[in-house]
């Protein structure tokens, strides 16, 4: 099945930095590649995805990279804010045919944003 | 739209006891499914259902069952609850093959 490795697992930047979090899967399967942000006590929340036949999205202040040939997707945050401070998670899934696949999730990191 | 929605919030048992954990949703999703959440370790998938009438295990689904006889509700029902099920856990939904909705999750602790 499928693997998937999230490191850092804590990271701690200064407000206004940018801040990495990098994944790698290991069924080439996969072509559904979501980050989720989970706040302490609350539920993951969708933040962020990209499907295999693109190499990059943004939104605003987050951006998404994902290398197919090398199996890594790769969350970037640039001008970091107090309130990114938060879980993030990757995932991924192979959404093809006629299943609707299992999303397989990374350990999780601990992004601290200080003021 | 409520969203999903999970009952209880927390709930603690004692060893063997069983009980169900609600999950319901609004939004005539077609796909729901279950995770447990331990720290350090993510989410992990115990069963899916793909409409009603259809389930499937997921990573870890020993210990657990599952049954959807209708699209809003997918219980998830613990048979003789042990230490090792103590964890959050969240029900989750999709109408795509993609983005998957969580609930606010039920933290479970089993003495």
């Amino acid at each position: 099945g499928e693997n998937v490795e999230q490191h850092p697992s804590t990271l701690s930047v200064q407000e206004g930095d940018s801040a990495v979090i990098k994944c790698t899967y290991s069924d080439s399967a996969s072509n559904y590649f979501p980050w989720y942000k989970q706040e302490l006590g609350k539920r993951p929340q969708l933040i962020i995805d990209i499907r295999s036949n693109v190499g990059e999205k943004k939104d605003q202040r987050i951006a998404v990279t994902l290398n197919k040939t090398a199996k890594h997707f790769s969350l970037h945050i640039t001008e970091t804010q107090p309130e990114d401070s938060a879980v993030y998670f990757c995932a991924a899934k192979d959404a093809g045919g006629t299943s609707y696949g299992k999303l397989t999730f990374g350990q999780g990191t601990i992004l601290t944003v200080h003021p | 739209n409520a969203g999903v929605t999970q009952t209880p919030k927390f709930q603690v048992l004692k060893t063997g006891q069983s009980m169900t954990l609600q999950c319901a949703q609004d939004m005539n999703h077609e796909y729901m499914s279950w995770y447990r959440q331990d720290p350090g370790m993510g989410l992990r998938l115990i069963h899916y259902s793909v409409g009603a009438g259809i389930t499937d295990q997921g990573e870890v689904p020993n210990g657990y069952n599952v049954s959807r006889s209708t699209t809003e509700d997918f219980p998830l029902r613990l048979l003789s609850a042990a230490p090792s099920q103590t964890s959050v856990y969240f029900c989750a939904s999709s109408t795509t093959r993609y983005e998957q909705y969580f609930g606010p999750g039920t933290r479970l602790t089993v003495t």
